[in-house]
């Protein structure tokens, strides 16, 4: 089974430039996640989405940050413009929900190293 | 506003001996927690859960005890393995009687480094 992929896993852009993060989950998943890993905060959950609809975005970080699922195969997580603190790895994990309540176990893709010069 | 801490940034343990990574978290609220492995240029993996009710679930090599009075828990590894050498993130959520996906909080993760 393929697992979660991201493309690309390198990004190198110029301050001010629009980078779009692309995100297949494993198929049956019915929830995505977008991640952002830094060295001061570790894992930060940016926003999730359930059935394509995104349903928490508090973590997203500021507007220049937007994030869609146009269908259950894909999704993408833009920043216009990207500024250097920007730079981090970003992750996207998906995850089937089994139960009312319960926590499922999140599979991570391999990441995106974004920088921003 | 950092609900789940890993106050080490980093631990070296030698070969065989034991490694024991800690976690605490401030939210009460907090009822099932995770520990996910990193190895660099991968995303994390799930390695071992427990659940609130509980205070100590094994796996193998790897043991996680919950001390919910003192908002702490730990991921014991033994023997630790060269294999081991990897980012440890700890997790928590807190159960939502209305349904719906309880959010991961992770803390910043310990980078393990097993020696020969």
């Amino acid at each position: 089974d393929a697992g979660v992929i991201q493309s690309p896993r390198h990004e190198v852009t110029e301050m001010g430039q629009e980078v779009t993060l692309r995100c297949k989950p494993i198929s049956g998943h019915d929830y995505l996640f977008w991640y952002r890993q830094t060295m001061m905060r570790g894992l930060e959950l940016l926003i999730y989405f359930n059935n394509n609809v995104p349903i928490d975005d508090s973590g997203m970080p500021e507007d220049r940050f937007s994030a869609k699922m146009p269908n259950a195969s894909f999704s993408t997580l833009k920043i216009q413009p990207s500024e250097p603190r920007d730079s981090a790895v970003y992750f996207c994990a998906s995850s089937l929900a089994r139960g009312t309540g319960h926590t499922d176990t999140q599979y991570f893709g391999p990441g995106t190293r974004l920088t921003v010069l | 506003d950092q609900q789940v801490k890993q106050n080490s940034p980093s631990l070296s343990v030698q070969e065989g001996r034991i490694s024991i990574l800690n976690c605490d978290y401030t939210n009460s609220m907090f009822d099932y927690f995770l520990w996910y492995k990193k190895y660099p240029a991968e995303g994390p993996t799930f390695l071992i859960s427990i659940s609130s009710i509980k205070d100590k679930n094994e796996d193998g090599r790897f043991t996680v005890f919950l001390n919910k009075s003192a908002k702490h828990l730990s991921l014991h590894i033994v023997p630790s393995q060269p294999g081991d050498s990897a980012v440890y993130f700890c997790a928590a959520s807190a159960k939502r009687f209305s349904g719906g996906y309880n959010k991961l909080i992770f803390g910043a993760g310990t980078r393990l480094a097993v020696h020969p």
